[in-house]
C-alpha cells in the first residue's frame, strides 16, 4: 500500500504569509505525527493526534501555528505570519498503534524569504 | 523531560568494515522503546531497528544491531559489513510507554559515510 504522503514537497512564502502542509497518513494509522527539521538537526515534536483529537501540541512554537485532522485521517499544519525562523522541514508519521514504529513521509521543505 | 544525545555529528567506514554508532539517553520511566532511524539525502526516514526495554535481548536486524545497556542508558547501533548504500544520517530517537506520551524524542544525528 501507499506510504504517507505530504504535499506540498516544497514551499515558498513570503514572510507574513500564511501557509497550509497536508499530510496523508498510511490508511488504518490511528497516531499521526507532525516534527519540525532544522537544517542539520533532528526532528523536533510539534504535535499528535489520536484518530480526530489532538492529544499533545506541547511542541507548536507559537500560536501561530495550528493543526487539525478532523475526520481522523488527512491532517493540515497551518503556519500563520510565517516568519523567516518557520524555515525547515516539516515530517509528518504515522503509526497503528503506541511503540509501534513511526512511518514517515518525505518532508515539505518550507523556505520564508 | 528525556533527552537524547548523539555524541558523533560524523563518522566515516571503509566499505565491508563494521561501524559502531553512539547513542545514550535519559529518563526516569522503567519501560520504553529506542529506534535508529536513517535519513538518506533524500530525507524520507526509514527505520533501522527498534529494541523494547523490557527485553534484554539485543535486537538484530541483518547487518545491524543494537547494545543496548538499559543501567547505563546507553543504545548504540553496530554496522557490518558496511555497503555504499548504508551512508546516511542516523538518528537514535526514544517513545515513552505512557499513554499520551507516543511522541518520538530525537538525537542531534550521526552521518554516516562510507569510503569506497
Amino acid at each position: 500500500g501507499a506510504g504517507v504522503s505530504q504535499s506540498p514537497r516544497y514551499k515558498v512564502a513570503k514572510r507574513g504569509q500564511d501557509v497550509a502542509l497536508r499530510c496523508d497518513p498510511i490508511s488504518g494509522h490511528v497516531s499521526l505525527f507532525w516534527y519540525q527539521q532544522a537544517l542539520g538537526q533532528g526532528p523536533e515534536f510539534l504535535t499528535y493526534f489520536q484518530n480526530e483529537a489532538q492529544l499533545d501540541k506541547s511542541g507548536l512554537p507559537s500560536d501561530r501555528f495550528f493543526a487539525e485532522r478532523p475526520e481522523g485521517s488527512v491532517s493540515t499544519l497551518k503556519i500563520q505570519r510565517t516568519q523567516q525562523e518557520d524555515s525547515a522541514v516539516y515530517l509528518c508519521a504515522s503509526s497503528p498503534w503506541q511503540g509501534h514504529e513511526q512511518f514517515f513521509g518525505p518532508g515539505t521543505r518550507l523556505t520564508v524569504l | 523531560a528525556q533527552t537524547v544525545t548523539q555524541s558523533q555529528p560524523e563518522m566515516s567506514v571503509q566499505e565491508a568494515e563494521t561501524v559502531t554508532l553512539s547513542c545514550t539517553y535519559d529518563t526516569s520511566e522503567s519501560d520504553y522503546y529506542l529506534f535508529w532511524y536513517k535519513q538518506p539525502p533524500s530525507r524520507q526516514m526509514i527505520l533501522v531497528i527498534r529494541q523494547e526495554a523490557y527485553k534484554q535481548q539485543n535486537a538484530t536486524e541483518n547487518r545491524f544491531s543494537v547494545n543496548f545497556q538499559k543501567a547505563a542508558k546507553s543504545f548504540s547501533l553496530k554496522i557490518s559489513d558496511s555497503q555504499l548504500g548504508d551512508a546516511a544520517m542516523y538518528f537514535c530517537a526514544y517513545n515513552g510507554i505512557l499513554a499520551g506520551n507516543e511522541k518520538l524524542t530525537f538525537g542531534t544525528g550521526t552521518r554516516l559515510t562510507i569510503i569506497p
